[in-house]
């Protein structure tokens, strides 16, 4: 057990339609990250929070990706109008230290 | 060309041997290297993590880290069937917070 949970686990969904995946981490770490990985590949950084600050944000975060940490606890993650492009798992990482970084289990996104 | 190379394998070796999973980097700039490792639609998980050059050793796994070569390795001694995963490198430039991850390399222990 990571310290993180992610919901929902599996999400398909039509091209077009919004969706919106959530991560709570257990613990009271300050830091949180997401991360998408897509089959063979290595996860790749989207977003870091430190508490409910965004304070890094990847080229790979387009104008349809949003990320939120309110009250610097759990945080979501919405994709508007998906692309079949989007399929792929994002994961969701806690982290005492950016060298420290737990993950959990992931969301798998498949867009038809 | 990637900033991390990792040979993606499959790799595949008989329980008991020393395995060795490497990768190397173009951006001198990362002094942070960490390996996780990721069984089958798992997150993966946080294995080692070193900032230095030179052998870390943690029970079965040692890290390696050669800067002058912008080559790191992980080496796992007695391996067994359940260390059969997707071992993934990664690093991190420093005042940076993300990681910077290989493609994983496919590691299968055979009984």
């Amino acid at each position: 057990d990571t310290g993180v949970s992610q919901n929902p686990r599996h999400k398909i969904t039509k091209r077009g339609q919004n969706v919106t995946f959530r991560c709570d981490p257990i613990s009271e770490h300050n830091r949180l990250y997401w991360y998408r990985q897509t089959l063979g590949q290595g996860p790749e950084f989207l977003t870091y929070f430190q508490n409910e600050a965004q304070l890094e944000k990847s080229r790979l975060l387009s104008d349809r990706f949003s990320a939120e940490r309110p009250k610097g606890s759990f945080s979501t993650l919405e994709i508007q109008r998906t692309e079949q492009g989007d399929s792929a798992m994002y994961l969701c990482a806690r982290g005492p230290a950016a060298d420290t970084q737990y993950f959990g289990p992931g969301t798998r996104l498949t867009v038809l | 060309q990637k900033e991390v190379e990792q040979d993606p394998g499959p790799l595949s070796v008989p329980e008991g041997a020393i395995v060795s999973l490497n990768c190397t980097y173009s951006n001198s700039a990362f002094q942070y290297f960490m390996w996780y490792r990721q069984y089958s639609r798992k997150g993966p998980e946080l294995l080692m993590y070193t900032y230095s050059s030179g052998n870390k050793e943690d029970g079965r796994f040692t890290a390696q880290v050669d800067k002058s070569s912008k080559y790191i390795s992980l080496f796992i001694r007695d391996s067994q069937p359940s260390d059969s995963a997707t071992y993934l490198c990664a690093m991190r430039v420093q005042g940076a917070q993300k990681l910077v991850f290989g493609q994983g390399t496919r590691l299968t222990i055979n009984p």
